[in-house]
């Protein structure tokens, strides 16, 4: 079964750090593209951070600098590191993928994670 | 950045009766050399992640229903629920893939039961 599981999320203070995990089962990280999209209380969704199959990795403008995606091959696992918290960061952070069941859609998101909330508050 | 809106922000509409969904990019998402737009719909229910209903622009993913269809091309997309069920509840997402990231989403569009 292909699925995404998300972790890590909690309350964390203003200007503090977080990381979160995905482990991801039925298919292998190392060979597709992974991303972060997050939706603020209320809001809508925002794309976040990708992983791609080569390694390379790229981040909204709004966390760069802040936030750095990584993966662990050996644990078919990708991670978001977040630093520099800000209240504003508050929101349900999903994992999804891209192109796992439909080839070539890189950017659209076919598989997702049911989330983890990550609160930015003192 | 491709800048995202979606017409209307929410809609009532009657069981059995047509729901439309307008999405406006600013740049054009079709890409020329394999004439596809890179356009995704997506469904999210109260409480749940998003679902990817259709991709370039008009193609169902599979399971989903088929009163539920894409329309468009460039910068003006339609998603339409031909007869709206109960289950259908929920919040509409447009998304373009066409750059390299960011990938950019709609503001979301509401859709309840008259």
């Amino acid at each position: 079964e292909l699925q995404l599981v998300e972790s890590g999320g909690g309350l964390v203070q203003p200007g503090g750090s977080l990381s979160l995990s995905c482990a991801v089962s039925g298919f292998t990280v190392s060979s597709n593209y992974l991303s972060w999209v997050r939706q603020a209380p209320g809001k809508g969704l925002e794309w976040v951070s990708v992983i791609y199959s080569d390694g390379s990795t790229h981040h909204a403008d709004s966390v760069k600098g802040r936030f750095a995606i990584s993966r662990d091959n050996s644990k078919n696992t990708v991670y978001l590191q977040m630093n520099s918290l800000r209240a504003e960061d508050t929101a349900v952070y999903y994992c999804a993928s891209s192109a796992v069941t439909i080839p070539h859609t890189i950017g659209a998101f076919d598989i997702w994670g049911q989330g983890t909330r990550v609160t930015v508050s003192s | 950045d491709i800048v995202m809106t979606q017409s209307p922000e929410s809609l009532a509409v009657s069981l059995g009766e047509r729901a439309t969904i307008n999405c406006k990019s600013r740049r054009s998402v079709l890409y020329s050399s394999n004439n596809k737009n890179y356009l995704a719909w997506y469904q999210q229910k109260p409480g749940q992640p998003p679902k990817l209903l259709i991709y370039w622009a008009s193609t169902r993913e599979s399971g989903v229903p088929d009163r539920f269809s894409g329309s468009g091309s460039g910068t003006d997309f339609t998603l339409t629920i031909s007869s709206l069920q109960a289950e259908d509840v929920a919040v509409y997402y447009c998304q373009q893939y066409y750059t390299i990231p960011p990938w950019t989403f709609g503001q979301g569009t509401k859709v309840e039961i008259k």
